[in-house]
């Protein structure tokens, strides 16, 4: 079956500072990749996601860059925020389904 | 706005009791699922359902079960909860294609 590793477990920057969470999975037929925001006591929400047949998508201060070769893909945040604190899952379509990482929490500290 | 609401948001039980969760959405989607959230452990697949006919078991769906009712409705079911059932669980929907879910508010759920 399809693995999903993601790292870091947890992230602290400095607010401005940019914040760069790394998933790899391991089957190549996986073509479409979701990251989902956490904030606490809440429930996951899609904040970005990326097609294979793309290498990288922007959202204002997120973006996601694939590399189907490697089998990676990233999320980046810049000038983060306070508000940008929370725990961040990838999660990769596998069959007709997807398989989520164990989630990253990110602190920006003031 | 179109949502997906489950009921109910916290439930205390006893070891042993059966209890059931319910989850509507009003998002028009065919596909439902439930998921455990436990700390460390990411999202874990309990059950899907890809229409009302159609029940398919996750990677975790011993000691429960589940329901759709309707299009619109799907419950999970612990016959007989036990304490390390205890989690976060989250209902959520999608539709056919390259899209992602729309979770629930989830159900905070503990077995003592």
């Amino acid at each position: 079956g399809e693995n999903v590793e993601q790292h870091p477990s947890t992230l602290s920057v400095q607010e401005g500072d940019s914040a760069v969470i790394k998933c790899t999975y391991s089957d190549s037929a996986s073509n479409y990749f979701p990251w989902y925001k956490q904030e606490l006591g809440k429930r996951p929400q899609l904040i970005i996601d990326i097609r294979s047949n793309v290498g990288e998508k922007k959202d204002q201060r997120i973006a996601v860059t694939l590399n189907k070769t490697a089998k990676h893909f990233s999320l980046h945040i810049t000038e983060t925020q306070p508000e940008d604190s929370a725990v961040y899952f990838c999660a990769v379509r596998y069959g007709q389904n997807f398989v989520f990482g164990p989630g990253t929490r990110l602190s920006v500290l003031p | 706005d179109a949502d997906v609401t489950q009921t109910p948001r916290n439930r205390i039980t006893k070891t042993g009791k059966r209890i059931m969760l319910e989850c509507s959405q009003t998002k028009g989607h065919d596909r439902m699922y439930w998921y455990r959230q436990d700390p460390g452990l990411g999202l874990r697949l309990i059950y899907y359902s890809f229409d009302v006919k159609d029940i398919n078991k996750g990677e975790i769906s011993d000691g429960y079960s589940v329901s759709r009712q309707a299009q619109a409705k799907f419950s999970l079911s612990l016959e007989s909860a036990i304490p390390n059932q205890t989690a976060l669980y989250f209902c959520a929907t999608g539709r056919d294609g390259n899209y992602g879910y729309t979770f629930g508010s989830g159900t905070r759920l503990t077995v003592v």
